[in-house]
């Protein structure tokens, strides 16, 4: 059984960077079939993508965020991590990390339990 | 960016009813929509998969139909623990994104 789990500080200062790590057991980042995501859920409000990386580090991100977000694999430590640059109270959310199945037509099967980051001084 | 909308928002059911949630896409996404259930404080859980193929271990009770840009989610003989909040997905196009939610609230 696959698991996933954040990791990563739940305070982060308003224009600094938030910085999440997401650790996959029972199964490998390398696996060539699955893409790692990252998603996000603000207070009351609806799930939102931030995007997804292959093992070979290629990258697909949310446009309303591209030029703040950098997603990178360790596949050694069977890892991937989220960068959220220069953030505001917005960015205050849940952040989840989830594996992205593309053998049926790409839904997020397998979830992280969730992080709550908040933006504060 | 292709919008996903839900309705109802909210409903009050019953144990044992049959509960109907619609979802409807602001452009064609033929069968490339997933459900989720989500509890509070909990991690959204995939119900079912590309419109109508129910994941692994979920009970059958949950049923999924619709595609290009109208779908359904239903619940039939509702149990106590299906009372949560259930997102639509799409995955045709990037970005992905998911609808608004509707609570199902025991009446």
């Amino acid at each position: 059984q696959v698991q996933l789990q954040e990791s990563g500080p739940g305070l982060v200062k308003p224009s600094e960077t938030l910085s999440l790590t997401c650790t996959v057991s029972g199964g490998s980042v390398s696996s060539g079939s699955y893409y790692w995501s990252w998603i996000r859920q603000p207070p009351g409000k609806r799930l939102e993508w931030i995007g997804y990386i292959y093992y070979s580090g290629s990258t697909n991100y949310n446009p309303s965020l591209k030029s703040r977000v950098t997603i990178s694999v360790d596949t050694s430590k069977n890892q991937f991590s989220l960068k959220l640059s220069s953030v505001t109270a917005a960015d205050t959310a849940v952040y989840y990390c989830a594996r992205l199945n593309p053998l049926t037509m790409d839904p997020f099967d397998y979830w992280g339990q969730g992080t709550l980051v908040t933006v504060s001084s | 960016d292709l919008q996903m909308t839900q309705s109802p928002s909210s409903l009050s059911a019953s144990v044992g009813d049959r509960v109907t949630i619609t979802c409807r896409a602001s452009q064609s996404i033929t069968n490339y929509l997933h459900w989720y259930q989500q509890k509070p404080g909990k991690a959204p859980k995939l119900l079912i998969y590309a419109a109508s193929s129910l994941q692994s271990g979920v009970p059958s009770r949950f049923s999924g139909s619709g595609s290009g840009t109208d779908f359904t989610l239903t619940i039939s003989n509702l149990q106590p623990e299906d009372f949560a909040t259930y997102y639509c997905q799409q995955s045709y196009s990037t970005p992905r994104t998911f609808g608004q939610g509707t609570k199902v609230e025991i009446k």
